[in-house]
């Protein structure tokens, strides 16, 4: 079974830049694992910010921006904003098994 | 726009079985999987399946033993799933997200709360 593992917290200042990762147990994260990132605040459904390793939707802010870093997914922050403040999670596809995600960042702007 | 509208609050007893339903709007209903994903009470997210709405073709977590079913109907452009067997673990928030095929997840519903409890 596919474990997922993220930061499971981060702390940033304002205007500060932060890197969240997202690392497999069965080998490197690739393109071909369609990583994903969702932002979701307290008592709010999750929002999609990343799909496909790097492409940002309409609605994502351009201070996000995801990658590959070495073996694993990364959603970077650049210039956090107090509204950062929020859980983050990644999502993998695992092939037979299915889409698998990660345990979760909570992110703290202080 | 694209819209995703979930079923309201279900409370069951342990045993029980409960039907979610997930009504999309706004786009070609066929075009895009929908995804089932759940959160327990301070946990994280958990995948629980996807449904081509094409199709009607499924994958689901397969530690989940046949308890969950999804189904689809074209002509009210709903998704439901039904989870059976429930237990206290079954205790979560339900969403469904709609997903463009080859990893492009984008839209989320409201979410559905179920509670199982004696």
């Amino acid at each position: 079974q596919t474990v997922v593992t993220q930061e499971p917290s981060l702390t940033v200042s304002p205007g500060g830049t932060v890197t969240l990762t997202c690392a497999s147990s069965t080998g490197p994260v690739t393109s071909n694992h369609l990583p994903n990132w969702f932002q979701q605040k307290p008592g709010q459904a999750p929002r999609t910010l990343i799909y496909f390793t790097s492409n940002r939707h309409s609605w994502t802010p351009a201070r996000f921006s995801g990658s590959l870093l070495g073996d694993k997914a990364a959603l970077t922050l650049s210039g956090v904003q107090p509204e950062d403040e929020a859980d983050y999670y990644c999502l993998i596809y695992s092939g037979v098994p299915g889409w698998v995600f990660g345990g979760g960042t909570k992110l703290t702007v202080l | 726009q694209v819209q995703l509208v979930q079923s309201g609050a279900e409370v069951r007893k342990p045993g029980a079985s409960v039907k979610l339903s997930c009504k999309a709007s706004g786009y070609t209903f066929t075009s895009y999987y929908l995804h089932w994903v759940r959160q327990a009470p301070g946990q994280g997210l958990e995948w629980l399946g996807r449904i081509d709405p094409n199709t009607g073709d499924t994958h689901d977590v397969q530690r989940f033993y046949g308890r969950v079913k999804m189904t689809r109907d074209t002509s009210t452009r709903t998704v439901d799933m039904d989870l059976s067997s429930l237990t206290s673990e079954d205790t979560a928030l339900y969403y469904c997200v709609r997903e463009r095929v080859g990893g492009y997840f984008d839209h989320w519903g409201q979410g559905t709360l179920v509670t199982v409890s004696s």
